[in-house]
């Protein structure tokens, strides 16, 4: 069984502040999803990483698959109240038409 | 373009009545669809996934259940509710060659 773990569960920091959150599983993904949740809402997708390396950036939010595919990292530079809400990895690990979510990152920022 | 929809938002029911929830989907044809139940705010726990009609995937042994009886229609039910089916029920299709998932708003479901 394929697992996704998430660290931290919780962050909570001042509007301003830099952060990291990241995901890692013992296997390989064919590709990795990032999405944000707010209460009482579905989640939605913020990026697709596929190659190993990869690098993307959505405004003040960049995103790293790594080398091997097994793990990725969110990172937000000055961070702001808006940013708040449930950070959610997702993996796809190949030909089995479905994704393996990590259970979240709770963020909070704190204006 | 593609929209999702689910209903009800909200549902109140007592121990050991039924369920039905629909998800329905707009703009896209032969989609994958998927039924996530999620707890407190943390992560998505897969129930049921679906590639096709009357295609269905069952993730979790439970007292729950799923039909597609259409292309774009997905559908959750149960015969007798139990306290530990509360939860907040997301669906989801799929668009891309990666599995992106995009949700509906989701059922928030109370059992007393």
């Amino acid at each position: 069984t394929q697992l996704l773990e998430q660290s931290p569960q919780f962050l909570s920091i001042q509007e301003g502040e830099n952060l990291t959150v990241y995901c890692n599983s013992s296997s390989v993904f064919s590709s990795l999803q990032w999405y944000r949740q707010e209460p009482g809402e579905g989640p939605v997708l913020l990026v697709t990483v596929v190659t190993g390396g990869e690098v993307k950036k959505l405004k003040r939010l960049t995103f790293q698959f790594g080398d091997a595919r097994k793990d990725s990292s969110l990172h937000i530079t000055a961070a702001q109240p808006g940013d708040t809400g449930l950070y959610l990895c997702a993996g796809d690990f190949g030909g089995a038409q479905k994704l393996v979510f990590g259970q979240g990152t709770r963020l909070t920022i704190n204006p | 373009s593609q929209t999702i929809h689910q209903w009800p938002a909200t549902l109140v029911q007592p121990v050991g009545s039924p369920l039905s929830l629909e998800c329905t989907v707009e703009g896209t044809s032969n989609p994958n669809l998927y039924w996530y139940r999620q707890a407190a705010g943390r992560g998505l726990q897969l129930l049921f996934y679906s590639v096709g009609i009357g295609q269905i995937s069952s993730e979790v042994p439970q007292n729950l259940s799923a039909s597609r009886p259409q292309d774009r229609q997905f559908i959750l039910s149960s015969k007798k509710l139990l306290l530990s089916d509360s939860g907040f029920y997301l669906c989801a299709w799929t668009g891309g060659g990666f599995y992106e998932q995009y949700f509906g708003p989701g059922t928030r479901l109370t059992v007393t």
